[in-house]
């Protein structure tokens, strides 16, 4: 099947330092990702769709200053934290919206191992 | 506002033995229904749905049943493997968001002992 990687998939970093996620669709074409956020024994939230060549588009509380999303191109969307706090710290998620290739039905969603953010 | 709510975790099981985790839901209109699971090191991978009321997805030996009278998405495995140890999730979205947007439960961690 499709497949969604994202690097790293560990990250320690200090307090007041930016960390960058990437999130890559390795053999097809995703116009649109979406980055979720998981706290410990909590559901994943959405936090905010990413879409290729454009503004990305944040679900409410979600302060976008503090979390930039770049979606470069059609196979690559990124995620910056900027100025880390420990509060921080959490499991961040993608997931790639097919958008074109062959064998797989556009539309269906595939999903990226997920990158633990340790703040210190 | 829509939501998920699924047991917590962690659940242990012997090899061989009966799953069942729950999963209920709040949502307005008429949500689609998924369970996701999620190997160590590797991203959610989409296990079963359901798209309306009494539908039954199936995988793998995993079942699930829409139930819109109880609200509920329950999964289910006769009997299970080690290989199934994995954290499930529990999620809805619906046609009016595109099937963009997803809720999701907390997760359920599976562990199956020989």
């Amino acid at each position: 099947g499709a497949v969604v990687s994202q690097h790293p998939s560990r990250v320690i970093c200090k307090s007041g330092t930016s960390v960058k996620i990437e999130c890559r669709s390795l053999d097809f074409q995703a116009t649109t990702m979406f980055w979720y956020r998981q706290f410990p024994k909590k559901s994943l939230m959405l936090m905010a769709t990413s879409n290729e060549g454009s503004k990305a588009t944040y679900e409410q509380g979600v302060e976008k200053d503090k979390f930039l999303i770049n979606h470069a191109s059609l196979t690559l969307s990124t995620l910056t934290v900027t100025s880390a706090h420990p509060e921080d710290s959490s499991f961040y998620i993608c997931s790639a919206k097919v958008s074109s290739w062959t064998g797989v039905n556009t539309g269906e969603l595939f999903f990226g191992e997920g990158s633990r953010l340790t703040v210190l | 506002g829509d939501s998920v709510t699924q047991m917590e975790g962690p659940v242990t099981l012997s090899e061989e033995a009966f799953l069942t985790i729950n999963c209920t839901y709040t949502a307005t209109g008429y949500p689609s229904l998924f369970w996701y699971v999620q190997y160590p090191g590797e991203g959610l991978q989409l296990l079963l749905k359901a798209t309306k009321a009494d539908d039954k997805g199936s995988n793998k030996g995993f079942e699930a049943t829409y139930r819109k009278e109880t609200t509920s998405f329950h999964l289910e495995k006769g009997s299970v493997q080690v290989s199934d140890s994995a954290v499930y999730f529990c999620a809805l979205s619906k046609s009016g968001d595109n099937f963009n947007k997803f809720y999701f439960g907390s997760g359920t961690k599976l562990n199956v002992k020989p």
